[in-house]
Protein backbone atom coordinates (compact mmCIF):
# COMPACT_ATOMS: atom_id res chain seq x y z
CA UNK A 1 0.00 0.00 0.00
CA UNK A 2 1.64 3.29 -1.28
CA UNK A 3 2.41 5.60 1.59
CA UNK A 4 3.67 9.35 1.41
CA UNK A 5 5.43 11.14 4.44
CA UNK A 6 6.21 14.90 4.48
CA UNK A 7 9.66 15.79 6.38
CA UNK A 8 10.94 19.27 7.32
CA UNK A 9 11.85 21.87 9.66
CA UNK A 10 9.23 23.08 11.55
CA UNK A 11 10.65 25.95 12.53
CA UNK A 12 11.59 28.49 9.60
CA UNK A 13 12.95 32.16 10.03
CA UNK A 14 11.55 34.97 7.98
CA UNK A 15 13.25 36.05 4.49
CA UNK A 16 14.53 32.28 4.68
CA UNK A 17 14.32 29.39 2.65
CA UNK A 18 12.00 26.29 3.69
CA UNK A 19 12.44 22.83 1.88
CA UNK A 20 10.23 20.13 2.34
CA UNK A 21 10.78 16.33 1.56
CA UNK A 22 8.10 13.93 0.71
CA UNK A 23 8.97 10.56 0.63
CA UNK A 24 6.83 7.50 -1.50
CA UNK A 25 7.16 3.83 0.18
CA UNK A 26 5.27 1.08 -0.97
CA UNK A 27 5.10 2.17 -4.25
CA UNK A 28 7.02 3.97 -7.52
CA UNK A 29 6.74 7.71 -7.84
CA UNK A 30 6.81 6.58 -11.61
CA UNK A 31 3.76 7.50 -13.65
CA UNK A 32 1.88 9.75 -10.97
CA UNK A 33 1.06 13.41 -11.27
CA UNK A 34 2.47 14.49 -7.33
CA UNK A 35 1.29 17.55 -5.59
CA UNK A 36 1.75 19.48 -2.13
CA UNK A 37 -1.11 21.39 -0.87
CA UNK A 38 -0.81 23.78 2.28
CA UNK A 39 -3.53 24.50 5.11
CA UNK A 40 -3.16 27.64 7.25
CA UNK A 41 -4.25 27.58 10.43
CA UNK A 42 -7.82 27.65 10.45
CA UNK A 43 -8.48 27.96 6.81
CA UNK A 44 -9.18 26.25 4.04
CA UNK A 45 -6.67 24.23 1.45
CA UNK A 46 -4.29 25.72 -1.12
CA UNK A 47 -3.30 23.98 -4.14
CA UNK A 48 0.84 24.32 -4.47
CA UNK A 49 1.62 23.02 -7.59
CA UNK A 50 2.40 19.61 -9.07
CA UNK A 51 5.31 17.37 -10.55
CA UNK A 52 5.18 14.45 -12.68
CA UNK A 53 7.59 11.77 -12.20
CA UNK A 54 9.82 12.91 -15.35
CA UNK A 55 10.38 16.32 -13.70
CA UNK A 56 7.65 18.41 -15.37
CA UNK A 57 6.32 21.03 -13.18
CA UNK A 58 3.33 23.25 -12.92
CA UNK A 59 2.42 26.24 -9.97
CA UNK A 60 -0.76 27.42 -8.61
CA UNK A 61 -0.67 31.13 -10.76
CA UNK A 62 -2.03 32.37 -7.79
CA UNK A 63 1.16 32.70 -5.62
CA UNK A 64 3.99 34.09 -6.69
CA UNK A 65 7.26 32.39 -8.36
CA UNK A 66 8.39 31.54 -4.82
CA UNK A 67 7.54 27.53 -4.98
CA UNK A 68 9.79 25.30 -6.54
CA UNK A 69 8.87 21.01 -6.73
CA UNK A 70 11.21 19.07 -7.88
CA UNK A 71 11.60 14.69 -7.87
CA UNK A 72 14.87 12.65 -6.89
CA UNK A 73 13.16 9.48 -8.43
CA UNK A 74 16.36 7.37 -7.10
CA UNK A 75 15.26 7.81 -3.88
CA UNK A 76 11.16 7.83 -4.53
CA UNK A 77 11.40 11.38 -3.42
CA UNK A 78 9.62 15.38 -4.24
CA UNK A 79 10.80 18.12 -2.60
CA UNK A 80 9.40 21.43 -2.12
CA UNK A 81 11.60 24.80 -1.73
CA UNK A 82 9.61 28.30 -0.97
CA UNK A 83 12.16 31.27 -0.94
CA UNK A 84 11.57 35.09 0.85
CA UNK A 85 8.61 32.99 3.58
CA UNK A 86 6.93 35.01 5.46
CA UNK A 87 4.82 34.60 8.29
CA UNK A 88 1.60 34.14 5.86
CA UNK A 89 3.62 30.77 4.48
CA UNK A 90 2.98 29.32 8.03
CA UNK A 91 0.66 26.60 7.62
CA UNK A 92 -0.09 22.63 7.33
CA UNK A 93 2.13 21.34 4.23
CA UNK A 94 0.54 17.97 2.69
CA UNK A 95 2.15 15.89 -0.57
CA UNK A 96 -0.35 14.05 -2.04
CA UNK A 97 -1.05 11.52 -4.80
CA UNK A 98 -3.35 12.61 -8.11
CA UNK A 99 -5.09 9.49 -9.10
CA UNK A 100 -3.97 7.85 -12.17
CA UNK A 101 -7.23 8.56 -13.88
CA UNK A 102 -8.38 11.82 -13.34
CA UNK A 103 -7.67 15.55 -12.42
CA UNK A 104 -7.60 17.30 -8.54
CA UNK A 105 -8.25 13.92 -7.31
CA UNK A 106 -5.62 13.25 -4.61
CA UNK A 107 -6.26 9.84 -3.58
CA UNK A 108 -3.49 9.38 -1.42
CA UNK A 109 -2.33 12.20 1.44
CA UNK A 110 0.83 12.03 3.69
CA UNK A 111 -0.04 13.03 7.39
CA UNK A 112 1.52 17.08 6.86
CA UNK A 113 3.56 18.84 8.52
CA UNK A 114 3.49 22.07 10.06
CA UNK A 115 5.61 25.25 9.39
CA UNK A 116 5.63 28.12 11.71
CA UNK A 117 7.39 31.00 9.97
CA UNK A 118 8.77 33.22 12.97
CA UNK A 119 11.95 34.95 14.25
CA UNK B 1 -8.50 32.61 -9.45
CA UNK B 2 -10.54 32.89 -6.70
CA UNK B 3 -11.50 29.76 -4.33
CA UNK B 4 -14.97 28.13 -5.27
CA UNK B 5 -17.64 28.83 -3.09
CA UNK B 6 -19.08 26.51 -0.34
CA UNK B 7 -21.24 27.47 2.57
CA UNK B 8 -19.88 27.88 5.51
CA UNK B 9 -21.50 25.22 7.32
CA UNK B 10 -24.32 22.63 7.26
CA UNK B 11 -26.62 20.57 9.97
CA UNK B 12 -28.28 17.77 9.93
CA UNK B 13 -30.05 15.30 12.51
CA UNK B 14 -28.61 11.40 12.36
CA UNK B 15 -30.48 9.95 9.70
CA UNK B 16 -31.25 12.80 7.25
CA UNK B 17 -29.21 13.87 4.52
CA UNK B 18 -27.76 17.24 3.48
CA UNK B 19 -25.92 18.57 0.71
CA UNK B 20 -23.25 20.64 0.41
CA UNK B 21 -22.94 22.92 -2.75
CA UNK B 22 -19.53 24.07 -4.54
CA UNK B 23 -20.16 27.10 -6.82
CA UNK B 24 -17.31 27.91 -9.74
CA UNK B 25 -17.32 29.41 -13.34
CA UNK B 26 -17.02 28.12 -16.42
CA UNK B 27 -13.66 27.73 -16.69
CA UNK B 28 -13.44 25.60 -13.37
CA UNK B 29 -16.77 23.20 -12.11
CA UNK B 30 -18.37 23.98 -15.21
CA UNK B 31 -15.71 23.34 -17.48
CA UNK B 32 -14.53 19.82 -16.63
CA UNK B 33 -15.80 16.61 -15.13
CA UNK B 34 -13.09 16.66 -12.70
CA UNK B 35 -15.04 17.82 -9.03
CA UNK B 36 -13.79 16.22 -6.05
CA UNK B 37 -14.21 16.14 -2.53
CA UNK B 38 -13.02 15.98 0.64
CA UNK B 39 -13.39 15.10 4.26
CA UNK B 40 -11.47 16.25 6.61
CA UNK B 41 -11.48 15.39 10.58
CA UNK B 42 -9.53 17.81 13.31
CA UNK B 43 -6.11 17.20 12.88
CA UNK B 44 -6.20 14.74 10.03
CA UNK B 45 -5.47 14.93 6.44
CA UNK B 46 -8.10 15.09 4.33
CA UNK B 47 -9.52 12.00 2.80
CA UNK B 48 -10.90 11.96 -0.99
CA UNK B 49 -14.48 10.94 -1.02
CA UNK B 50 -15.77 11.87 -4.58
CA UNK B 51 -13.71 12.08 -7.73
CA UNK B 52 -15.00 13.25 -11.03
CA UNK B 53 -18.16 14.49 -10.17
CA UNK B 54 -20.03 11.28 -8.90
CA UNK B 55 -16.95 8.36 -8.44
CA UNK B 56 -16.86 7.03 -5.12
CA UNK B 57 -13.56 5.22 -4.36
CA UNK B 58 -12.71 2.05 -2.57
CA UNK B 59 -14.19 2.28 1.00
CA UNK B 60 -16.25 5.02 0.89
CA UNK B 61 -19.74 4.37 1.43
CA UNK B 62 -22.60 4.76 -1.13
CA UNK B 63 -24.10 7.27 1.44
CA UNK B 64 -21.48 9.74 -0.26
CA UNK B 65 -23.08 10.97 -3.25
CA UNK B 66 -21.81 13.66 -5.78
CA UNK B 67 -23.35 15.88 -8.54
CA UNK B 68 -23.02 18.59 -10.98
CA UNK B 69 -25.24 20.90 -12.46
CA UNK B 70 -23.97 23.82 -14.78
CA UNK B 71 -21.25 25.64 -12.60
CA UNK B 72 -22.40 24.00 -9.52
CA UNK B 73 -21.69 20.98 -7.97
CA UNK B 74 -22.84 19.11 -5.16
CA UNK B 75 -22.05 16.63 -2.30
CA UNK B 76 -24.71 14.74 -0.87
CA UNK B 77 -24.96 12.55 2.51
CA UNK B 78 -27.61 10.33 3.35
CA UNK B 79 -28.37 8.62 6.11
CA UNK B 80 -26.02 11.09 8.30
CA UNK B 81 -24.34 9.40 11.05
CA UNK B 82 -22.11 10.55 13.85
CA UNK B 83 -18.70 10.41 12.64
CA UNK B 84 -19.99 12.26 9.25
CA UNK B 85 -19.45 15.58 11.22
CA UNK B 86 -16.25 17.09 9.57
CA UNK B 87 -15.02 19.60 7.36
CA UNK B 88 -15.51 18.97 3.63
CA UNK B 89 -13.74 20.97 0.39
CA UNK B 90 -14.41 20.86 -3.37
CA UNK B 91 -11.72 20.93 -6.04
CA UNK B 92 -11.76 21.20 -9.37
CA UNK B 93 -9.97 20.94 -12.29
CA UNK B 94 -9.28 24.49 -14.19
CA UNK B 95 -8.12 24.05 -17.01
CA UNK B 96 -3.66 24.08 -18.31
CA UNK B 97 -2.98 27.33 -16.47
CA UNK B 98 -4.94 27.31 -13.20
CA UNK B 99 -4.77 23.56 -12.68
CA UNK B 100 -6.67 22.67 -9.19
CA UNK B 101 -8.45 24.98 -7.55
CA UNK B 102 -10.23 24.19 -3.99
CA UNK B 103 -13.45 25.67 -2.06
CA UNK B 104 -13.71 27.49 1.11
CA UNK B 105 -14.99 24.52 3.31
CA UNK B 106 -17.90 23.71 4.71
CA UNK B 107 -18.55 22.22 8.35
CA UNK B 108 -20.78 19.51 8.24
CA UNK B 109 -22.06 19.24 12.07
CA UNK B 110 -24.35 16.19 13.16
CA UNK B 111 -26.76 17.24 15.63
Amino acid sequence: QVQVQESGPGLVKPSETLSLTCTVSGGSISSYYWSWIRQPPGKGLEWIGYMYYSGSTNYNPSLKSRFTISVDTSKNQFSLKLSSVTVADTAVYYCAREHSSSRGAFDIWGQGTTVTVSS
Amino acid sequence: QSALTQPRSVSGSPGQSVTISCTGTSSDVGGYNYVSWYQQHPGKAPKLMIYDVSKRPSGVPDRFSGSKSGNTASLTISGLQAEDEADYYCCSYAGSYTFEVFGTGTKVTVL
